[in-house]
């Protein structure tokens, strides 16, 4: 099974500035890694998938990066609403997410 | 608008069995492979079982195979999961998801969860 590992498990920001997210896997997915949001009480929300595409809908200020074993979540400029937990998730072999990143206003 | 609708959790015995559906609207069903995913109260999310759009094909995690079933019926827009031989580990939200239109692909639209409370 891929093992996918997410950094840090919490990131204090606050709200206009970039927040960096991180997810290795343990071995490579090629580009067949998502970025989901999930908010309290909510379903995950797709935002990246393919690395680097934004889904529907997403704001351009959600950016994806990385193939192989080395992926990167990167939002621009936070806005309220983009406080929430982000996983990574690898499609490459079976189905695996990481542990999660919650993100909190600092 | 692509909706998906779970319904049919409830609080089960342990070693009792249950079913649960997902309505789908919104697009085509019979396109999409289509996916169960679990979170235990308070924890990560784990793939659960997969359907291929046509149903011939299914696959399980290894924590669920041999007692959850999944299966569809695209002429009524319908993703099913049955769990047999349910255990206190299976307790989560289960949410349907839509994966793409072959097997390799991420899960864009999810439904609201339902939840599965296995206890005695």
């Amino acid at each position: 099974e891929i093992v996918m590992t997410q950094s840090p498990a919490t990131l204090s920001v606050s709200p206009g500035e970039r927040a960096t997210l991180s997810c290795r896997a343990s071995q490579s997915v090629n580009s067949n890694l998502a970025w989901y949001q999930q908010k309290p009480g909510q379903a995950p929300r797709l935002l990246i998938y393919g690395a680097s595409t934004r889904a529907t809908g997403i704001p351009a200020r959600f950016s994806g990066s990385g193939s192989g074993t080395e992926f990167t979540l990167t939002i621009s400029s936070l806005q309220s609403e983009d406080f929430a937990v982000y996983y990574c998730q690898q499609y490459n072999n079976w189905y695996t997410f990481g542990q999660g990143t919650k993100l909190e206003i600092k | 608008e692509v909706q998906l609708v779970e319904s049919g959790g409830v609080l089960v015995q342990p070693g009792g069995s249950l079913r649960l559906s997902c309505a789908a609207s919104g697009f085509t069903l019979s396109s999409y492979w289509m996916h169960w995913v679990r979170q235990a109260p308070g924890k990560g999310l784990v793939w659960v079982s997969r359907i291929n759009s046509g149903g011939s094909s299914t696959d399980y995690a290894d924590s669920v195979r041999g007692r959850f079933t999944i299966s569809r019926d695209n002429a009524k827009n319908t993703l099913n999961l049955q769990m047999n031989s349910l255990r206190a580990e299976d307790t989560a939200v289960y949410y349907c998801s839509r994966g793409g239109g072959y097997s390799i692909s991420s899960l864009d639209y999810w439904g609201q969860g339902t939840l599965v409370t296995v206890s005695s």
